[in-house]
């Protein structure tokens, strides 16, 4: 098993920029979701889904998108990047939704908005 | 919203003594998990506490869940450079409802230096 998987490993956009973090688990795992991680802030949940079809927002929701058509995929999309959201962000997925799950977590995209 | 707080944020040891990181959550939890994340690394789950009082150990570290399920701590005994990184701890809300049991809240976490 590749475990989770991101794409790409860095990325540097210009403000106002859109694109698409990718995020792919081959353990089929229901629950995934999005964290950034700041300097001093520890991570910080932007989205998560508990099953395809089914998505939530997290603690930081704001100028960010997600899907889950699948259950392997779950892509984050910035819709017009900032320099706020200069960020590593990290994808992350458990076995169940449920409240008692490991989380594994993939390699992370290092995100430079200027 | 649900909080959690960590504390210290940073910790300089000399290699051989002992490190402790406190969790304390606003909100009673349901379970509370640790991570370990080394420097450029991502985090890597350690163990998860589920019943009040509980405590656990993994070789040299011991972690505790508090009788009132809203505080948790990490301790290391006689530390290692391998044990150099940062510490997180995760909770999730008691009363969850919804898709909300699937929200897992970090604290901001506690970074470890080692000095040998």
């Amino acid at each position: 098993n590749a475990g989770v998987t991101q794409t790409p490993k860095f990325q540097v956009l210009k403000t106002g920029q859109s694109m698409t973090l990718q995020c792919a688990q081959d353990m089929n795992h229901e629950y995934m979701s999005w964290y950034r991680q700041d300097p001093g802030m520890g991570l910080r949940l932007i989205h998560y889904s508990v099953g395809a079809g089914i998505t939530d927002q997290g603690e930081v929701p704001n100028g960010y998108n997600v899907s889950r058509s699948t259950t392997e995929d779950f892509p984050l999309r910035l819709l017009s990047a900032a320099p706020s959201q200069t960020s590593v962000y990290f994808c992350a997925s458990s076995y169940s939704p449920g409240r008692a799950d490991t989380q594994y977590f993939g390699p992370g995209t290092r995100l430079t908005v200027l | 919203g649900q909080q959690v707080m960590q504390i210290p944020q940073y910790q300089h040891v000399q290699e051989g003594e002992d490190f402790t990181t406190y969790c304390n959550s606003s909100t009673t939890l349901s379970n509370i998990q640790w991570y370990k994340q080394r420097p450029g690394g991502h985090p890597v789950f350690l163990i998860q506490l589920v019943k009040s009082g509980e405590v656990k150990k993994q070789k040299r570290l011991t972690f505790q869940f508090g009788e009132a399920k809203k505080n948790s701590s990490l301790h290391i005994t006689a530390t290692q450079t391998t044990d150099v990184g940062t510490y997180f701890c995760a909770g999730t809300p008691a009363n969850a409802g919804g898709t909300s049991y699937g929200k897992l809240t970090f604290g901001q976490g506690t970074i470890l230096t080692v000095h040998p």
